[in-house]
């Protein structure tokens, strides 16, 4: 079994500040790991996927990841927030089979100008 | 491109009443998805399929039902035994392993009124 925790259901930083989104995982299996985000009415994008190669995973738009096995985490970061960057951001993860994805809640990311 | 279409955007039901979304891919993926996004809530797994003619319930299966008759095709029909069918529809694909990652369509509202 699998779960996610994404701590903050809102996250509010200033343009340019350091963007930190938190993400801890549970499972029974060597996990994959994954974000998305997703704007207002559309479907998610991928940013980022962590599958057992390199522990800090470089993603789109500036984004980047690093998996923690000794924490349990998978915490997003990108070093500058820009107003484009305003979204809900999903953590997901998922065993080695194709049975689907288990989500977190999500975390509304506001930019503050 | 290769994605996946969903249709309609917008879907008015009233009470009572059967109502199928779409969910096509020209991915050739063999792995597909049907997910259920309420606010707050994260994303929910009702149905998923890994292959032509076969499908397994997810976590909120109760009130849905799914067909797997072609491969790029999964349509997903909310009955009227679901008593809260009001939400964002996702439907998603993958080739068969997760560390391919998922593919996510644009989502289907549906309203009853």
């Amino acid at each position: 079994a699998q779960s996610v925790t994404q701590l903050g259901s809102h996250v509010s930083v200033s343009e340019g500040a350091l963007v930190l989104l938190r993400c801890n995982y549970s499972s029974s299996v060597p996990p994959y790991l994954f974000w998305y985000v997703q704007y207002p009415n559309q479907g998610l994008q991928l940013l980022l996927k962590y599958t057992s190669a390199a522990t800090l995973v470089k993603g789109i738009n500036g984004f980047e990841a690093e998996f923690k096995k000794s924490e349990t985490s998978f915490h997003l970061t990108k070093p500058s927030a820009h107003m484009s960057d305003a979204a809900e951001y999903f953590c997901a993860v998922s065993g080695g089979g194709a049975d689907g994805l288990t989500f977190g809640k999500g975390t509304h990311l506001i930019i503050q100008p | 491109d290769g994605g996946i279409t969903q249709s309609p955007k917008y879907l008015f039901r009233k009470e009572g009443q059967n109502v199928t979304l779409s969910c096509e891919q020209n991915l050739n993926h063999d792995a597909m998805y049907w997910y259920r996004q309420d606010p707050g809530q994260g994303l929910r797994l009702i149905y998923y399929s890994q292959i032509v003619n076969d499908f397994q319930k997810g976590d909120i299966a109760e009130g849905y039902s799914v067909s797997r008759e072609k491969k790029e095709s999964f349509p997903l029909t909310v009955t009227s035994a679901q008593k809260n069918p009001t939400a964002f529809y996702l439907c998603a694909s993958n080739p068969g392993q997760s560390r391919y990652g998922y593919t996510f369509g644009s989502g289907t509202r549906l309203t009853v009124v």
